[in-house]
């Protein structure tokens, strides 16, 4: 069974970069056929997929976010990164890393809040 | 983008009412759509997955059925336990969305 950590600052100030990284256990990342993901979910409010990254490194990114954000895989710790640029309040959430198939989510990370504010 | 709406936004039940929860795409998305259970304070859980396939581990009164446009999650003898809000999510083009997410209270 997978397990997946979020680790990073909990605090951001608007317009620096939010960084992010998961670690995982139980399994490899570099797995075929396994694709990891990220989530957020601001505060009282639903679900919003991020992006996502093959195990090979191929990248799938919601284009809204697309031109502040970057996944990218380190196979070495068995670990995923996201990075996301200019931040504001309005990316204040809980970030779920998360995998499963390219088209489902099947393991969560138990979610790390982060609040942009000066 | 591909918008999912779900019906109702809140529902309270009795134990072991059965429940329905809608979820309609904006546009045909063939059975990529799957169901999520995200209890408070906690991660969310898959509970189907392509429209209607079951997962290990997951209790048999929970079904799901549907495909284009118009799908259902059904909860059989509704137990204490799940009491959550449900999401639906689609998968057939980026980005991949999720639906608003219907609350399940318990009375």
């Amino acid at each position: 069974q997978l397990q997946l950590q979020e680790s990073g600052p909990g605090l951001v100030k608007p317009s620096e970069t939010l960084s992010l990284t998961c670690t995982v256990s139980g399994g490899s990342i570099s797995r075929s056929s396994y694709y990891w993901a990220w989530i957020r979910q601001p505060p009282g409010k639903g679900l919003e997929w991020i992006g996502t990254i093959s195990y090979s490194g191929s990248t799938y990114y919601d284009p809204s976010l697309n031109s502040r954000l970057a996944i990218s895989v380190d196979t070495s710790k068995d670990q995923f990164s996201l990075t996301l640029s200019s931040v504001t309040a309005a990316d204040t959430a809980v970030y779920y890393c998360a995998s499963g198939g390219y088209e489902y989510i099947d393991s969560w990370g138990q979610g790390a809040l982060v609040t942009v504010s000066s | 983008e591909i918008v999912l709406t779900q019906s109702p936004d809140f529902q309270s039940v009795t134990p072991k009412e059965k429940v329905t929860i809608t979820c309609r795409a904006s546009q045909s998305i063939g059975s990529s759509l799957h169901w999520y259970q995200q209890k408070k304070d906690q991660s969310p859980k898959l509970l189907i997955k392509y429209a209607s396939q079951s997962l290990s581990g997951v209790p048999s009164r929970f079904s799901g059925s549907g495909s284009g446009t118009d799908f259902t999650l059904t909860i059989n003898s509704l137990e204490a336990e799940d009491a959550a809000t449900y999401y639906c999510h689609q998968s057939t083009s980026l980005p991949f969305t999720f639906g608003p997410g219907t609350k399940v209270d318990i009375k």
